[in-house]
This record gives structure tokens, sequence and C-alpha cells, in this order.
């Protein structure tokens, strides 16, 4: 059982369309977090999101924004995809507290 | 959030214990010291964390310490599976983890 996880894997596609990359976790944890890493592999916070806070990295466009239809799901949709955007983008999960986060295995876009 | 400082890269031999620093001379009193690792192609991967105490499971050790700032992180035996890039990360009451660059290690047959 894959504890967090997200569709698709590899997403090829053209620059100004609207994409979403969609992630699950079965932990029944509270909070879940959307990363990116780029092609420098430095891994950036975008959001945090539980039932009740969105936080957002104030340095992610507003073309970005987090979807949670409920507890176990946070699909990330992105507007206007642009070149920059290109990148692994990850998915993760946290009971709360300062316990671990666990990560899923990552959604590699493309935009060309 | 409270910076950490890392080695780019170390190497070590397959079987042989390797030590991990890490500094984070700025630490607050109610930051927790966490690691995780990345190994290629996959998601980052949660190996252990701690307060103050030295802490041990079954990934590695880490060993805090007593001024909190510094730690190392403790693989007793590498293996060629621990090549991967090693974290290490503060997390304050807000829990937003902030990745540095991290340490490569490479790890020789």
């Amino acid at each position: 059982d894959t504890a967090v996880s997200q569709t698709p894997k590899y997403l090829v596609t053209q620059m100004g369309n609207d994409k979403s990359i969609k992630c699950e976790q079965n932990l029944g944890h509270d909070t879940m977090y959307w990363y990116k890493q780029d092609s420098k592999k430095f891994l950036k916070i975008m959001f945090s999101y539980n039932n009740k806070e969105l936080i957002i990295n104030e340095t992610v466009p507003n073309r970005f924004s987090p979807k949670s239809p409920d507890k176990a799901h946070l699909n990330l949709h992105i507007n206007s995809l642009e070149l920059g955007d290109s990148a692994v983008y990850f998915c993760a999960s946290r009971r709360g507290g300062f316990y671990e986060q666990y990560f899923g295995p990552g959604t590699r876009l493309t935009v060309t | 959030d409270a910076k950490t400082t890392q080695p780019n890269s170390m190497e070590s031999n397959e079987e042989e214990p390797v030590h991990l620093p890490c500094n984070h001379s700025t630490i607050s009193g109610t930051d927790y010291i966490h690691w995780y690792r990345q190994l290629p192609s996959q998601g980052p991967e949660y190996v252990i964390h701690g307060l103050t105490s030295n802490v041990n499971n079954r990934m590695a050790s880490l060993a805090i310490a007593e001024d909190r700032k510094s730690s190392t992180l403790i693989l007793h035996r590498a293996t060629l599976r621990d090549a991967a890039v090693y974290y290490c990360i503060l997390i304050n009451a807000g829990n937003m983890l902030t990745f540095g660059g991290g340490t490569r290690l490479m790890v020789k047959p």
C-alpha cells in the first residue's frame, strides 16, 4: 500500500495550458504539503494545508492553487503554464506536531 | 527560519560508519532537528529526528551537541543503498520544512 501517491508520474504539456496534479494519502494525516524541486535539486515548500488553514509560500505565483476535496487529497492546479514551471513536484503529509513528513514519489512536469 | 550548514558531498566505503555533520548555530530552543534523505529519482524519506538527546532508530543514530548548535547523523554501516542526498532541517512550531542543499553521500564498494 502506497502511503502517499501522486498522479501522473510524468506530465508533458505546452506553455499556456492548465494542468492538475493529484495527491492522495492513506495515512489519516491532518496536514498535506506541496514542494517543488527544480533542476538544481533544491526543494522548496509551496503550500501547507490542513482542514483549517492554508499557508502559502509568498514566492509561489498565484497561478498555482491547491485544492482539497477532502482530508486525504490535496491536488495542485496550475494555470497558464510557463517554461519555468518545469520541475518535479512532491506531495507530502504529516500527522501533526513535530512528526515526520511522508513524501510521494513525485510528478515530473515538463513544459514545452 | 534557522539555517543549517552541511558539506556539499562526502564519500564512504561500503560497510564502514559514516558521520554526516550539520551546523545550526542559530537554532532556537523549540526547534527540532530532522534528517531526511533523497535517493535518486525518489521523494525525500524521513530518517530520524531529535530535540536535545541523542536518538537511535533502525536506520541511523543522531548525535546532538550539548549546546544544540550542531548535530551528526551516523550511519553505522554504509551500504550502496545509502547513497543519497541527506538533508538536515530545523522544524519550528509552524513546521514548514525548509530544505538546504544537503550532503550528497557517495558509497564506494
